[in-house]
């Protein structure tokens, strides 16, 4: 089955306590990205790969980081997390990122750093 | 800049009703048109797409047509189910990057 696979789902982690969320796609995509939900603002992009070794920023990327080292996996690194971080993310990926492709979504992760 | 807004909700309504959830943009460019949807505990899917002026998207019962004129997409559904229950975004992208630019979404409510 095609899917997009985030762990963990939930986490609740405390400040300063260094943290990563994996993300694996097994349908062969070029294009993943990470994105942020929060009530009322929608969803923001935080970073995206266009390819393997190839991270772009996105709107929010400040407090994130991520690497690209396998075609599937995108994880998601807080190096020191803070309680603005506290959020929904998500995973997705896309066969090119060219805007006709739709995006594939993961289930989602919910973070909260007290 | 770019960006989409959404009509805020949540928007109720009775099983069987007919549903719009209003979506107006701006965009330097031209747009490709998305809406997609959150079921409760689970990431986004797309529901239909347009990528030019006046073409409809429909899937599942729904439609969008993308109105340049009013430079909006929004999202119609003659008889909702309660099934229907979810977070609905519209989004769009510009073929010169390759991000989709979001509204703040819409949660929707059927009660039987």
């Amino acid at each position: 089955e095609a899917q997009v696979t985030q762990n963990p789902r939930y986490l609740i982690t405390v400040t300063g306590k260094k943290l990563t969320v994996t993300c694996s796609q097994n349908m062969n995509h070029e294009y993943m990205s990470w994105y942020r939900q929060d009530p009322g603002l929608g969803l923001r992009q935080i970073y995206y790969s266009m390819n393997v070794e190839v991270t772009d920023k996105g709107d929010v990327p400040e407090g994130y980081k991520v690497s690209r080292k396998e075609k599937r996996n995108f994880p998601l690194i807080l190096e020191s997390p803070s309680p603005n971080q506290t959020s929904l993310y998500f995973c997705a990926s896309s066969l090119t990122g060219d805007s006709n492709q739709p995006q594939h979504f993961g289930d989602g992760t919910r973070l909260s750093i007290l | 800049g770019d960006s989409v807004t959404q009509m805020e909700g949540p928007v109720t309504l009775s099983e069987e009703a007919f549903l719009t959830i209003n979506c107006t943009y701006t965009a330097t460019g031209y747009p490709s048109l998305f809406w997609y949807v959150q079921y409760p505990g689970e990431g986004l899917q797309l529901l239909l797409k347009a990528t030019k002026a006046d073409d409809k998207g429909s899937n599942k019962g729904f439609e969008a047509t993308y109105r340049k004129e009013t430079t909006s997409f929004h999202l119609e559904k003659g008889s909702v189910q309660v099934s229907d229950s979810a977070v609905y975004f519209c989004a769009l992208s510009l073929d010169s990057n390759y991000q989709l630019i979001w509204g703040a979404g819409t949660k929707l409510i059927i009660k039987p």
